[in-house]
C-alpha cells in the first residue's frame, strides 16, 4: 500500500536560519507531489507541486523553494527563514482518486 | 480557474446537534468532490468523496451529495459528537487538472 512520510513533526528555527523539510512516498512510482502551507487559523495554500524528478512548479512567490531529487522524494527549503514562514506544512501525494497527506510539520520561526 | 467556497466558521455545536457545513464549487468539466478532516496537530484525512453527479459519499455518520445543478457538496451529520471537533475541508479534483483545490476549511467545535 502507498504511504507518505514527512519529517520532522515539529521544528523551531531562528529568523535567518535555513530550512529543509523532507517528504517521501512509498508504494507508488512517478507520483504528483505537493507542498501546502496552513497558516494559523487559515486554509490550505498550495506552495509547490511536482510531476516528476527535477520538475517544480511554484504557485506563489515566496521565500521558499522546492526540489525533487528522486522520484519519491520532495524537499521544501529556505536559505533564510522569515517570521512569516511560521505555519503548518503538509506534503501530499495525488493518488488520482484522492489526495494522501503526510502528518505535517509545525514550523515556528522565532 | 477552479475554486471551492465553504463556510469558514468557526461552528460551535452541542453534542447530538445536527451539522451542516456548506460547500459550493466552480469548475470546468465534472470534478470529483471530497471532504477532508483535520484533527488537531495532524495532517488531513479523507472523510468521504463523490465522483459524479447525484452520488452520495458517506463515512462515520457524515454524508454529502454531489449536486451538479447547484454546484454544491454540503456536509451533514445527524448527531455530532465531541470527537468530531476538527477542521473540515471541502475539495475538488478537476478532471483535466493536476491537483486538488481546497476550500478554506471550517473549524467545528462540539461541546459536551
Amino acid at each position: 500500500s502507498q504511504t507518505i512520510h514527512q519529517w520532522p513533526a515539529t521544528l523551531v528555527q531562528p529568523v535567518g536560519s535555513p530550512l529543509s523539510l523532507e517528504c517521501t512516498v512509498e508504494g507508488t512510482s512517478n507520483p504528483n507531489l505537493y507542498w501546502y502551507r496552513q497558516a494559523a487559523g487559515r486554509g490550505l495554500q498550495l506552495l509547490f507541486y511536482s510531476v516528476g524528478i527535477g520538475q517544480i512548479s511554484s504557485e506563489v512567490p515566496q521565500n521558499l523553494s522546492a526540489s525533487r531529487p528522486q522520484d519519491r522524494q520532495f524537499i521544501l527549503s529556505s536559505k533564510k527563514l522569515l517570521l512569516s514562514d511560521s505555519g503548518f506544512y503538509l506534503c501530499a501525494w495525488d493518488g488520482n482518486t484522492e489526495a494522501f497527506f503526510g502528518q505535517g510539520t509545525r514550523l515556528t520561526v522565532v | 480557474g477552479d475554486s471551492v467556497t465553504q463556510m469558514e466558521g468557526p461552528v460551535t455545536l452541542s453534542e447530538e446537534a445536527f451539522l451542516t457545513i456548506n460547500c459550493t464549487y466552480t469548475a470546468t468539466g465534472y470534478p470529483s468532490l471530497f471532504w477532508y478532516v483535520q484533527y488537531p496537530g495532524e495532517g488531513l484525512q479523507l472523510l468521504l468523496k463523490a465522483t459524479k453527479a447525484d452520488d452520495k459519499g458517506s463515512n462515520k455518520g457524515f454524508e454529502a451529495t454531489y449536486r451538479k445543478e447547484t454546484t454544491s457538496f454540503h456536509l451533514e451529520k445527524g448527531s455530532v459528537q465531541v470527537s468530531d471537533s476538527a477542521v473540515y475541508f471541502c475539495a475538488l479534483s478537476a478532471t483535466a487538472g493536476l491537483h486538488f483545490v481546497f476550500g478554506p476549511g471550517t473549524r467545528l467545535s462540539v461541546l459536551p
